[in-house]
């Protein structure tokens, strides 16, 4: 079975704060990687893709090993906008051909004033 | 605007009364796709669509139904609601189911209450 683990939080930081968040997966063969961001009672939205060559998006920085089967990403100078649970979702095929991403329960962030 | 459009955002409705929940794409989006999430679960799929009557079961697809008559809409329904249907419902679209630059664009929600 394909997993994806997460450490549920929650994570409560003050504004400014350096945080790092980490997911593992299962399946070796899986092909791509995302971070979405999903706020209260909404929908997730895409926050990045992560590559091998790891890659950033201002304060966002995300990183892949796909040899310890490992992405991480890292908020820089926390923002109380920044208040959301993080999903980390995997995607690859399945044993009987289709394609299937693979979410992680979240992870809560609460940045503090 | 490119969006995912699902009705009804919130339902409450009574054991075995036959639903629908609406999910409508503008994107031109060939793969279509049903979650719902459970706290402490995450989202799991329930059925997917990868083109105009092509559709498969996902991890959950037990008491749901799906079809794709037309490209930009993929209806969830449920003949015969029980309580353990109680759940946040997601629609979610993309250009191809690996899509990995661009994601899934995903719906609002609906939220359903089986009493």
């Amino acid at each position: 079975r394909k997993e994806v683990e997460q450490d549920p939080g929650p994570f409560n930081v003050p504004e400014g704060a350096t945080v790092a968040f980490n997911c593992t997966y299962s399946n070796s063969a899986s092909q791509s990687f995302f971070w979405y961001r999903q706020d209260c009672r909404k929908e997730p939205k895409l926050l990045m893709s992560v590559y091998s060559s790891g890659n950033e998006d201002g304060r966002f920085t995300a990183q892949l090993n796909r040899a310890s089967q490992y992405i991480s990403l890292l908020i820089r100078d926390s923002k109380l906008s920044d208040s959301a649970t993080y999903l980390c979702v995997v995607g690859g095929y399945s044993g009987a051909g289709s394609y299937q991403l693979t979410f992680g329960k979240g992870t809560k962030l609460s940045v503090i004033p | 605007e490119a969006q995912v459009t699902q009705n009804p955002r919130y339902l409450i409705t009574v054991t075995g009364k036959k639903l629908t929940v609406t999910c409508s794409q503008n994107m031109n989006h060939e793969y279509m796709s049903w979650y719902r999430q459970d706290p402490g679960l995450g989202l799991r799929q329930i059925y997917y669509s990868m083109n105009v009557e092509v559709t498969d079961k996902g991890d959950v697809p037990e008491g749901y139904k799906v079809s794709r008559k037309e490209k930009r809409n993929f209806p969830l329904i449920l003949e015969s609601p029980s309580p353990n249907q109680t759940s946040l419902y997601f629609c979610a679209s993309s250009l191809s189911p690996d899509s990995t630059n661009y994601g899934y664009t995903f719906g609002s929600g609906t939220r359903l209450t089986v009493v």
